[in-house]
C-alpha cells in the first residue's frame, strides 16, 4: 500500500458528461500529480500541484482541470467527456524536490460509453 | 523534446531465467531516472538513480545508470513467476518536477 488513496476505483459514464477524481496524498507529501494511463500511449502527464499551487501542466486538456485544496488532497475534473477519455487516472505524491521517487495510488479506471 | 525509450516491449521467459530490460532517454538537464513495477494497479518504485548514485542493487533486481549514453539497464536475475509484470521507466530533468516515462516492457514469466 503507498498510501495514495483515490476514489472511486471505477467510473462508467456517458459521453458529454462531467466527472470528478479524487486524491489524498500520503501523509507528509505536499506534491500531487496526475497521469493518464491508457492502453496505446503509456503514462501520460497531466498536471502537478505543489502544497495548493499548481507547480507544472503537461498534455492536459483544456476539457479537464484540477486543484489542490489546503488539506493537500486534490481533485481532477473531466468535462464534456469523449469516448476517448476512457483510461486509467492515477494520482501520485511525494515530499517535493529532489531524491524523492513518486508513489502512486490504485488509480480510477474511467470507462466513458 | 523530452523522451523515453524502452526495449524490448515485450518479453517471455521460463523460472530461473535472467532478463536485461532496457531504457534510453533524451531529458533536459537530467537530474534522475526512475524504474516502476506495474501489476495490475498501481505503479510501485524500484530504484532511483541519480548522478550520485549510479548503481542500485535490491535481491535478485539491480539497475546501472550510464550518463555517457544516456540509458539504464534494469536486471533481474533468476526469475520468478512473481516478476511477471511491466516495468516502467521514467526521467527527471532538474528543469521541471515531472516524471516522463517510457511505454513499459511487459515481462511474463513461466513456470
Amino acid at each position: 500500500d503507498s498510501g495514495v488513496t483515490q476514489t472511486p476505483k471505477h467510473l462508467i459514464t456517458a459521453t458529454g458528461q462531467r466527472v470528478t477524481l479524487r486524491c489524498s496524498p500520503r501523509s507528509g507529501d505536499l506534491s500531487v500529480y496526475w497521469y493518464q494511463q491508457s492502453l496505446d500511449q503509456g503514462l501520460q502527464f497531466l498536471i502537478q500541484y505543489y502544497n495548493g499551487e499548481e507547480r507544472a501542466k503537461g498534455n492536459i486538456l483544456e476539457r479537464f482541470s484540477a486543484q489542490q485544496f489546503p488539506d493537500l488532497h486534490s481533485e481532477l475534473n473531466l468535462s464534456s467527456l469523449e469516448l476517448g477519455d476512457s483510461a486509467l487516472y492515477f494520482c501520485a505524491s511525494n515530499r517535493g524536490g529532489a531524491d524523492s521517487p513518486l508513489h502512486f495510488g490504485n488509480g480510477t479506471r474511467l470507462t466513458v460509453t | 523534446e523530452d523522451k523515453v525509450v524502452q526495449s524490448p516491449l515485450s518479453l517471455v521467459v521460463h523460472e530461473g531465467d535472467t532478463v536485461t530490460l532496457n531504457c534510453s532517454y533524451e531529458v533536459t538537464n537530467f537530474r534522475s531516472l526512475l524504474w516502476y513495477k506495474q501489476e495490475k494497479k498501481a505503479p510501485t518504485f524500484l530504484f532511483m538513480l541519480t548522478s550520485s548514485g549510479i548503481e542500485k542493487k535490491s535481491g535478485r533486481l539491480s539497475s546501472i545508470l550510464d550518463k555517457k549514453e544516456l540509458f539504464s539497464i534494469l536486471n533481474i536475475t533468476a526469475t520468478q513467476t512473481g516478476d511477471s509484470a511491466v516495468y516502467l521507466c521514467a526521467v527527471e530533468g532538474h528543469n521541471t518536477d515531472k516524471l516522463i516515462f517510457g511505454t513499459g516492457t511487459r515481462l511474463q514469466v513461466f513456470p
